[in-house]
């Protein structure tokens, strides 16, 4: 059974970079049938995409967070990685990976989410 | 981007109820519209993608329809279980976007 589980520190400081893991177990990250996903959810809000990364290492993330944002992928380790750079309080949230399924294109594995308060 | 705006906001209703929620693009996203179910303190799970498509293992009460710019989801009778938050979400376009969320309560 895939279990997606994300790790980081849960605070940030103003202006500094949020870096996050998501370890991928019970299956396999190295598959052109997946791609691996960030979305965030503000505390009481709804939720944002924040990009995604295809096994061939190619990317897209929302225009709001392009120029902040970087997804990678080390396949050896079965894990995926958010960086966020310059953070400020507005990116405080739960930030969940998932997994996009390529025949529904559903998020259809996710990680429990992790929370990450961007304070001083 | 493509907005997606979800009605009602909140809708309270009785388990045995039926709810009906209601999902508008602001252009055209075709059929690559899909419902996903939130409880509080979890992660959101898909319950149809392609518009009217359950996901695995949900129930047959959930049924969705629409195409174009207007979704609908409906749940038959709304077990106990049920009373979360929906969000709409689509695909049609980069970047992809979620709508506001409905929230069912009893």
């Amino acid at each position: 059974q895939l279990q997606l589980q994300e790790s980081g520190p849960g605070l940030v400081k103003p202006s500094e970079t949020l870096s996050l893991t998501c370890t991928v177990s019970g299956g396999s990250i190295s598959s052109s049938s997946y791609s691996w996903v960030w979305i965030r959810q503000p505390p009481g809000k709804g939720l944002e995409w924040i990009g995604n990364m295809y096994y061939s290492g190619s990317t897209n993330y929302n225009p709001s967070l392009e120029s902040r944002v970087a997804i990678s992928v080390d396949t050896s380790k079965t894990q995926f990685s958010l960086k966020l750079t310059s953070v400020t309080a507005a990116d405080t949230a739960v930030y969940y990976c998932a997994r996009r399924e390529h025949v529904t294109w559903s998020f259809d594995n996710w990680g429990q989410g992790i929370l990450v308060t961007v304070s001083s | 981007e493509i907005v997606l705006t979800q009605s009602p906001a909140t809708l309270s209703l009785s388990p045995g109820e039926r709810a009906t929620l209601s999902c508008r693009a602001s252009q055209s996203v075709s059929s690559a519209l899909a419902w996903y179910q939130q409880k509080p303190g979890q992660a959101p799970r898909v319950l149809l993608y392609g518009a009217s498509n359950r996901a695995t293992g949900i129930p047959a009460r959930f049924s969705g329809r629409g195409s174009g710019t207007d979704f609908t989801l409906t749940i038959s009778s709304l077990e106990p279980e049920d009373f979360a938050v929906y969000y709409c979400h689509q695909r049609s376009t980069w970047p992809l976007t979620f709508g506001g969320g409905t929230k069912v309560e009893i």
